[in-house]
């Protein structure tokens, strides 16, 4: 299984700021990695699926990048708004058994 | 809405007891994924089932066991139960392992 890393743990940020945070993964045992949104009381849902080096994908507000070679993924989060309080959860899949790791995630509260 | 369908949401049992949780997948998916989460930890990947077979498996005890049918809808099987299996436990379906997951809305675990 993989080692998944999220940081930070938590974050407090103001309405309107623009924010980010790091996934990191084994660089040398990688096959795809996903980004997902969990908001309390609800379920995780997807966000992103990045497989391939140098990948940015986008949905309005929120991006991300993906260094396959470092091991590492940026989401960004332009113009933060309330609703977007929520834990950033990155998951990644090794290309063995294709076994999901997730990260601890990061928990996200915007202030109005 | 996913589409994952889950039950029993809730379920309280004792301890020793064996109980059975159901999923059913997005129409057209093809995997199933079994999690948990436990209080203040992140998602646990207990096992993944593909068109009726198992693919993957995490960290999932022995006494915890899952099968598909042939109409894919999926059940996972907890025996001997114990205090510390009390958990949050997800089902997620996929197309395929490289597709992001759809999550179902969980079944809580109380084992008392």
């Amino acid at each position: 299984i993989l080692n998944v890393e999220q940081s930070p743990q938590s974050l407090h940020v103001q309405e309107g700021d623009s924010t980010n945070f790091t996934c990191s993964f084994p660089s040398s045992n990688f096959y795809a990695l996903h980004w997902y949104r969990w908001e309390t009381a609800k379920s995780p849902e997807a966000l992103f699926v990045m497989t391939l080096n140098g990948d940015e994908k986008k949905k309005g507000r929120i991006s991300a990048t993906l260094n396959t070679k470092e091991g590492y993924s940026y989401l960004y989060i332009k113009g933060s708004q309330p609703e977007d309080s929520a834990t950033y959860l990155c998951a990644a899949l090794d290309p063995g058994y294709q076994k999901v790791t997730f990260g601890i995630g990061t928990k996200l509260q915007v202030i109005p | 809405d996913s589409g994952v369908t889950q039950t029993p949401k809730h379920l309280i049992t004792a301890t020793g007891q064996r109980v059975t949780l159901r999923c059913s997948p997005r129409s057209g998916d093809l995997s199933v994924y079994w999690y948990q989460q436990s209080l203040d930890q992140g998602l646990q990947f207990l096992i993944q089932y593909y068109n009726g077979e198992e693919r993957a498996k995490g960290n999932i005890l022995e006494r915890f066991s899952a099968q598909q049918f042939p109409d894919l809808h999926s059940e996972l099987n907890l025996s001997s139960l114990e205090l510390g299996d009390s958990a949050l436990y997800f089902c997620a379906s996929s197309p395929s392992s490289k597709n992001e997951q759809y999550f179902g809305p969980g079944t809580r675990l109380t084992v008392t």
